[in-house]
């Protein structure tokens, strides 16, 4: 089974500051990776799939990198609207079960 | 666009059931593999189960195999969860999402709470 880490737990961040999430898999994931942003009593939001490519509607500020194993999602700078929490997810081809990082927290600093 | 939107939540008793629904649409739902997720409140996302595009394949985490059934209604484009047994840790917002082509899409929730 396919452990997916993130870190840090808590990023603290100012507002206009760069903010960088890592996202590690405990063994090679491909490609097969996905980020979301969540805010309280709202459903996931996509952000990136394909490890690097931005869902449609999605800022420029946001990028996202990495196959195999590491795997960062960038914030370029910061808004007041970015502060939220932030999941990584691996979906595995076959058999089609998906993997969650346990969320880091983006917060103002 | 793209929309899928959960149904059928609500209290349950312990060793009680409810059926959760997904209707999908804007796009071919026959074709697509679909999947539950799940958040407890303040916790992290678990996936939950797997349901292929024509109904012949389940895939079902632990934490609810022999519990849980998925399955789907490709002519009313509308995806179920049955929840048996429930147990208070499966108190938790329960989504429906699209297999990712190439990537996933995911509804608003359903909340499945139970009471005391």
């Amino acid at each position: 089974e396919i452990v997916m880490t993130q870190s840090p737990a808590t990023l603290s961040v100012s507002p206009g500051e760069r903010a960088t999430l890592s996202c590690r898999a405990s063994q090679s994931v491909r490609s097969n990776l996905v980020w979301y942003q969540q805010k309280p009593g709202q459903a996931p939001r996509l952000l990136i799939y394909g490890a690097s490519t931005r869902a449609t509607g999605i800022p420029a500020r946001f990028s996202g990198s990495g196959s195999g194993t590491e795997f960062t999602l960038t914030i370029s700078s910061l808004q007041s609207e970015d502060f939220a929490v932030y999941y990584c997810h691996h979906y595995n081809n076959w058999p089609p079960t998906w993997t969650f990082g346990q969320g880091t927290q983006v917060e103002i600093k | 666009q793209v929309q899928l939107v959960e149904s059928g939540g609500g209290v349950v008793q312990p060793g009680g059931s409810l059926r959760l629904s997904c209707a999908a649409s804007g796009f071919t739902f026959s074709g697509c593999g679909m999947h539950w997720v799940r958040q407890a409140p303040g916790k992290g996302l678990e996936w939950v189960a797997f349901i292929r595009s024509d109904g012949s394949t389940k895939f079902y985490a632990d934490s609810v195999k022999g519990r849980f059934t998925i399955s789907r209604d490709n002519s009313r484009n509308t995806l179920y969860l049955q929840m048996n047994s429930l147990r208070a840790e499966d108190t938790a917002v329960y989504y429906c999402a699209k297999d990712p082509t190439p990537e996933p899409v995911w509804g608003q929730g359903t909340m499945v709470t139970f009471s005391s």
